[in-house]
Formats: structure tokens, C-alpha cells, sequence
């Protein structure tokens, strides 16, 4: 059974550092995704990594994928107010299906 | 280009009754997935539609069901409410040919009293 882990769950930092989530799944995955939830809001997808070694970037934000170790990381790159949400990972296990497993989601806050 | 439609936005039920959602995907977007989120067990799979056809199921009782019409609408019932069936509601749709990412709609909050 897929399992999604994410670390941390909660992260806290100051405006112009950088971070990185990590995201781990126990199986086989065809596709990786990252997405961004703002409070009481719907989800926004991010990011879609389709194969190993796969990195996608946009503005602050730079996703990578390594299947061998079953790892998806999202780097934030000096971070600003604006980035404060929460961001998901989800994996879809090989299914090429709309079935997706999330992990627990990574709650940013990114203090001025 | 419309986003995927959700409808009702909000809406408040009491134990027992029963609620039908509704999802309007993009245009071109064929496959509807449904998702349930809540703060104690996270983003849930519900069940995905293709073609008027149930495709997968996740782990919910019999009570959760859903349908999908040839123009690729679909609606989930949920009968005999629970309190523990509030939640957000969020419909996911996407193209079946490409990379499969799935867009969501915003969402129908439903409060069980």
C-alpha cells in the first residue's frame, strides 16, 4: 500500500532563508506532484515530475525527483511572505490514474 | 479558460439526512475525481469517474457513491450524514492522455450538526 510522508510538517522561518520540504512514498510511483494550499482555498498544482531526476522550477520554488530513493524534496529559495501556505506531495503509485496519495502537507510560515 | 466548477460552495445538513455535490470539470478534461479532506485524516480519495464509469474507489462506506453524465459532470451523494462527514469536499479533474495532473475545484464544505 503507498504510503506519502512528508517532513516537516511545520516549518517556521524568516523572510530570505532558505528551506527545503522532503517527501517520501513507499512504492512506485509514475508521477510526483506538489501542490499549494492557502488557508479556507482549493489546491493549486505546483509541480508535475514524470521521471528520475526530474527538477522543475518556478520563481522561488524548485522541485526535484529521485525514484531510486523514493524522494521528492521542494526547495525554497530565499523565502517570502507571500509563500506562507501549506504544500502537499502526492504520488499516484503507478496507477496513471486521478487516485492520488497525499502526505500530510508542510505548513510554511515565513515571517518578515 | 473556466476552471473546474463546484457547486454548492457551502452548505450546513443535520445528522441523517443526505447531500448531492456537483463538479463541472475543464473543458477537455474527461476523468473526475473526488477527494475529501479534513484537519484529523488529511486528503482522502473518494472515487474516480471516466467515460460514465467508476474507475477507482478509496476507503469509504457504501454511503459515499457518485455518478458521472456524458458531458462529463459529475455529482457524489452522501446519505444518512455522519457528523464526522464534515469536510471539504474537492473534485479533481484532468485530460487522460498528457501528464495526468490533476486541477481542483474549490471546493464544497459540508457541516454535519
Amino acid at each position: 500500500e503507498l504510503k506519502v510522508e512528508q517532513n516537516p510538517l511545520f516549518l517556521s522561518m524568516q523572510e530570505g532563508k532558505n528551506y527545503t520540504i522532503y517527501c517520501n512514498y513507499s512504492t512506485t510511483s509514475d508521477r510526483l506532484y506538489w501542490y499549494r494550499q492557502d488557508p479556507g482555498k482549493s489546491l493549486e498544482s505546483l509541480f508535475v515530475l514524470l521521471s528520475n531526476g526530474a527538477v522543475k522550477q518556478e520563481g522561488r520554488l524548485m522541485a526535484s525527483l529521485d525514484t531510486k530513493a523514493r524522494l521528492s524534496t521542494l526547495h525554497i529559495t530565499a523565502a517570502v511572505h507571500d509563500l506562507s501556505a501549506t504544500y502537499f506531495c502526492a504520488a499516484d503509485g503507478s496507477s496513471n490514474t486521478g487516485k492520488l496519495i497525499f502526505g500530510q502537507g508542510t505548513t510554511l510560515q515565513v515571517k518578515p | 479558460k473556466a476552471g473546474v466548477t463546484q457547486t454548492p460552495r457551502y452548505l450546513i445538513k443535520t445528522r441523517g439526512q443526505q447531500v448531492t455535490l456537483s463538479c463541472s470539470p475543464i473543458s477537455g478534461h474527461r476523468s473526475v475525481s473526488w477527494y475529501q479532506q479534513t484537519p484529523g485524516q488529511g486528503l482522502q480519495f473518494l472515487f474516480e469517474y471516466f467515460s460514465e464509469t467508476q474507475r477507482n474507489k478509496g476507503n469509504f462506506p457504501g454511503r459515499f457513491s457518485g455518478r458521472q453524465f456524458s458531458n462529463s459532470r459529475s455529482e457524489m451523494n452522501v446519505s444518512t450524514l455522519e457528523l464526522g462527514d464534515s469536510a471539504l469536499y474537492l473534485c479533481a479533474t484532468r485530460r487522460v492522455w498528457n501528464t495526468g495532473e490533476l486541477f481542483f475545484g474549490e471546493g464544497s464544505r459540508l457541516t454535519v450538526l
